[in-house]
């Protein structure tokens, strides 16, 4: 069964700090999906950014990349000079190619301070 | 814009009086799901839809029921709600074999008295 850790339920940083959140998971697929979702506080769940399993190349959207380490099953998001609009819960997810459901990780309440 | 709509956006109804939630899409994807989300926590998949058909999840209460009447809409029936299912309710759509990712409505703030 797919299963996705995240090992940190909260982080707080200071605006316009870097700041990564980490996220390992387990799967005996090779091809699959990796996604950060973010929910801010009382407000919709978006798309942060995803990352196809075949690609080596590291997902980066503005700000936010992300580092995939295939071999390590590890999936860590890096938010560069953090905003305050970043404050949010941010959910790790995993989907195989083919399957229609996701697996979540627990979260992590991310807290930017300014 | 194409969106994920949800219906009512905050629902209070009493314990064991049935509820509906409902959803609807612009996005004209062939997958919605239900989620139940309580507070500072996963969002729990109930159930989903891969075009007409229904895909409960192991551990959904019989209490939760859905029907998808068409592709732009879903609904999410409680029959007899008790004080554990409140919750916010989340619906969620995705086009297997395009982008693959999922589209989440606002959600739907569920309070039992």
């Amino acid at each position: 069964a797919q299963t996705v850790t995240q090992s940190q339920p909260e982080m707080s940083v200071q605006e316009a700090e870097t700041v990564t959140l980490s996220c390992t998971y387990d799967t005996s697929e090779s091809n699959y999906y990796l996604f950060w979702y973010k929910q801010p506080p009382s407000r919709q769940m978006i798309l942060v950014i995803r990352q196809e399993a075949y690609k080596q190349q590291n997902a980066t959207e503005n700000r936010f990349s992300v580092n995939f380490q295939k071999a390590a099953k590890s999936f860590s998001l890096k938010i560069s000079d953090s905003q305050l609009g970043d404050t949010a819960m941010y959910f790790c997810a995993h989907r195989i190619q083919g399957a229609q459901k996701l697996v979540f990780g627990q979260g992590t309440r991310l807290t930017i301070n300014p | 814009d194409a969106m994920v709509i949800q219906n009512p956006r905050y629902q209070v109804t009493q314990f064991g009086k049935p509820v509906t939630l409902s959803c609807s899409q612009t996005l004209n994807h062939n997958v919605m799901y239900w989620y139940q989300q309580k507070s500072s926590q996963a969002p729990k998949l109930l159930f989903h839809y891969y075009d007409k058909d229904f895909n409960n999840e192991a551990d959904t209460p019989d209490n939760f029921q859905s029907r998808r009447p068409n592709t732009s809409f879903c609904f999410l029936d409680i029959r007899s709600p008790g004080l554990g299912d409140a919750a916010m309710y989340l619906c969620a759509t995705s086009s297997l074999g395009g982008r693959d990712e999922q589209y989440f409505g606002p959600g739907t703030r569920l309070t039992v008295t």
